[in-house]
């Protein structure tokens, strides 16, 4: 299965900033997905990364929150705008190799927002 | 509303014993179903999965059950070992379309606990 490498590991940010987090992966695949797992809860699916076209967002979660670039087969970012401490969670990124395939997740960021 | 469900937080085993852990769903568009494995600082790991033209997968020490028409799915693992010691994630889907991806609902997970 593909590698997947997330960036940073972790940060600790000031209420009001933004970051971008980004996914690297070491072969092209398909499909490019980014989620959220709050603090003591499930991982729920912010966006689906799109290449060469807008994500596609799930109920929740808007571009301009959470702007998501996909320029290429192999590299996805998510940015984090405006943060605040509810902000604070683990951001995951997720590929699916070939359709139908099983996702394979990054070790994702760990987000804390003071 | 949570489309699955995983009732038990915690589960604690005895090194060698059986683990098995549940999981149910709402939704009955869901036709794929997989377990995954996380340990802290990591992401989750891919472990078995299920389609629901099957009702038992087997891979290893590792089992997963389906029953339809309960909307239940449960892992087993045997004989389970500290190293099995993590979270774990049911997951469902439902394919959208032909050829496209596939969205995961994930339940809340349970921590397993293997005991030397």
């Amino acid at each position: 299965s593909a590698v997947i490498s997330q960036k940073p590991s972790r940060d600790i940010c000031q209420r009001g900033t933004s970051l971008t987090i980004q996914c690297q992966v070491d072969s092209q695949v398909t499909m490019m997905f980014w989620y959220r797992q709050q603090p003591g809860q499930s991982l729920t699916l912010i966006a689906t990364a799109n290449q060469g076209s807008e994500a596609t967002y799930e109920s929740g979660f808007v571009i301009d929150k959470f702007p998501i670039s996909r320029p290429n087969l192999t590299f996805s970012t998510l940015t984090v705008s405006n943060m605040s401490p509810e902000d604070s969670s683990i951001y995951l990124c997720s590929v699916e190799d070939r359709v139908g395939q099983p996702q394979h997740f990054g070790d994702g960021t760990r987000l804390s927002i003071l | 509303d949570q489309q699955v469900k995983q009732n038990s937080p915690s589960l604690s085993v005895q090194e060698g014993r059986i683990s098995i852990l549940n999981c149910d769903y709402t939704n009955s568009m869901f036709d794929y179903f997989l377990w995954y494995k996380k340990y802290p600082a990591e992401g989750p790991t891919f472990l078995i999965s299920i389609s629901s033209i099957k009702d038992k997968n087997e891979d290893g020490r590792f089992t997963v059950f389906l029953n339809k028409s309960a909307k239940h799915l449960s892992l087993h693992i045997v004989p389970s070992q500290p190293g099995d010691s993590a979270v774990y994630f049911c997951a469902a889907s439902a394919r959208i379309s032909s050829g496209s991806a596939r969205q995961l609902t994930f339940g809340s997970g349970t921590q397993l606990t293997v005991l030397p």
